[in-house]
């Protein structure tokens, strides 16, 4: 049962437009959500995160978006260059029962920016 | 280099078969975990071990097991391979079982391939 969704397998994006990645989830536990970027051959890594008390947090050229009433987030990246192509990963986690201390991730979102 | 360290990065054998993946927590970490992506699919968790404790399960078959030493490294073990294990493995490590503010950092993986 996924209980993080990446609907959209891939991204297209000319290099300086925004990209807007988008996540879902139905676990209501979840409480903290984050975003990983991975290129090939190397792990995830961080990019940015959201505590379900915000609706927003912004670091520079990210911004990660939370509607908590549609179970929604998407990560906005502007301008989009083409160092971002990679793979995007939405996890969530909570802190009760079996979301305590564990991410639950989606399947990844390939983002391609073009020159 | 994220800290975390896993050996190999590449292992090829046959079906039937047994190895063993090692995982090297970032200094400090006392979190383990282990995940598995596939072709198309997400990161889906194995397993989590914390101070050498087992602390949760996720999709793990019974054929794979792991385990997390004094040292805190951990091995994962898989047997009685099948073509259908082929993936990449994953292990990340995280600070305390608390606060997730920063989520996980993952190791660049060891890739399986089953022939």
């Amino acid at each position: 049962d996924q209980q993080v969704k990446q609907n959209s397998p891939s991204l297209s994006v000319q290099e300086g437009r925004i990209s807007i990645l988008n996540c879902d989830y139905t676990n209501s536990m979840f409480d903290y959500f984050l975003w990983y970027k991975k290129y090939p051959a190397e792990g995830p890594t961080f990019l940015i995160s959201i505590s379900s008390i915000k609706d927003k947090n912004e670091d520079g050229r990210f911004t990660v978006f939370l509607n908590k009433s549609a179970k929604h987030l998407s990560l906005h990246i502007v301008p989009s260059q083409p160092g971002d192509s990679a793979v995007y990963f939405c996890a969530a986690s909570g802190n009760r029962g079996s979301t305590l201390g564990r991410l639950y991730f989606g399947r990844g979102t390939q983002l391609t920016v073009w020159p | 280099d994220s800290g975390v360290t896993q050996t190999p990065k590449h292992l090829i054998t046959a079906t039937g078969q047994r190895v063993t993946l090692r995982c090297s927590p970032r200094s400090g970490d006392l979190s383990v975990y282990w995940y598995q992506q596939s072709l198309d699919q997400g990161l889906q968790f194995l397993i989590q071990y914390y101070n050498g404790e087992e602390r949760a399960k996720g999709n793990i078959l019974e054929r794979f097991s792991a385990q997390q030493f004094p040292d805190l490294h951990s091995e994962l073990n898989l047997s009685s391979l099948e073509l259908g294990d082929s993936a990449l493995y994953f292990c990340a490590s995280r600070s305390n079982f608390g606060t997730f503010n920063y989520g996980y950092t993952f190791g660049s993986g060891t890739r399986l391939t089953v022939v």
